[in-house]
């Protein structure tokens, strides 16, 4: 089936620092690539739509030069949390769409990214 | 802007019971997709079910099936002889057809008592 993978599944840092997160669809081409970021027990939160070869998409509020998408190729997409700090703490999850056949606009969601700034 | 509710934050239900977990949405778009997905302690998303807002029928996946009430902009899942392994946070989501953007409901937590 339809796998995304996320890496690294947690990272701790300091204040201050870039941490990267990469997004990738093992088994299929993704046109477009969607980050959310997660709360404990709160909803997904969509943060950006990144299409292969253009600029990300950012959904209103969240700060593009904070949060630097990049959707290189049909398999990946990174972000990165550019210095960060303790407020950028939560779970990014990432999905892919791509052209499987079945259902239309099906996402596959990655497994997440727990992100932690001291 | 589409939205979407799901007012019981908390729900349990006794192992091998149905429960019914509700969800409305607003929407001014004709074309569209709802959701329903499973979140466990491990946090991955799951999808249950899915359903086109153009078909009436109500889609069914093996115990889960779902109340499509387009009118009232409704969306409730049905979860029939609940298992232990149902206990999990379960979001309804909107899918926009043109973007594919997914907008999430709140999230109600289920848990399953034995």
């Amino acid at each position: 089936g339809a796998v995304v993978s996320q890496h690294p599944s947690r990272v701790i840092c300091k204040s201050g620092t870039s941490v990267k997160i990469e997004c990738r669809s093992l088994d299929f081409q993704a046109t477009t690539m969607f980050w959310y970021r997660q709360f404990p027990k709160q909803s997904l939160m969509l943060m950006a739509t990144s299409n292969e070869g253009s600029k990300a998409t950012y959904e209103q509020g969240v700060e593009k030069d904070k949060f630097l998408i990049n959707h290189a190729s049909l398999t990946l997409s990174t972000l990165t949390v550019t210095s960060a700090h303790p407020e950028d703490s939560s779970f990014y999850i990432c999905s892919a769409e791509g052209e499987r056949g079945g259902w239309d606009n099906e996402q596959f969601f990655g497994p997440g990214t727990r992100l932690t700034v001291l | 802007a589409q939205t979407v509710t799901q007012s019981q934050p908390e729900m349990s239900v006794q192992e091998a019971e149905t429960v019914t977990l509700s969800c409305t949405y607003d929407t001014s778009e004709s074309d569209y997709y709802l959701f329903w997905y499973k979140q466990p302690p491990s946090r991955q998303m799951i999808l249950v079910i899915r359903q086109e807002a153009y078909k009436q029928q109500n889609a069914t996946e093996n115990r889960f099936s779902v109340n499509f009430q387009k009118a009232a902009k409704s969306f409730s899942l049905k979860i029939s002889d609940s298992q232990l392994g149902d206990a999990a946070m379960y979001f309804c989501a909107y899918g926009a057809s043109n973007t594919g953007k997914l907008i999430f409901g709140q999230g109600t937590t289920l848990q399953v008592k034995p």
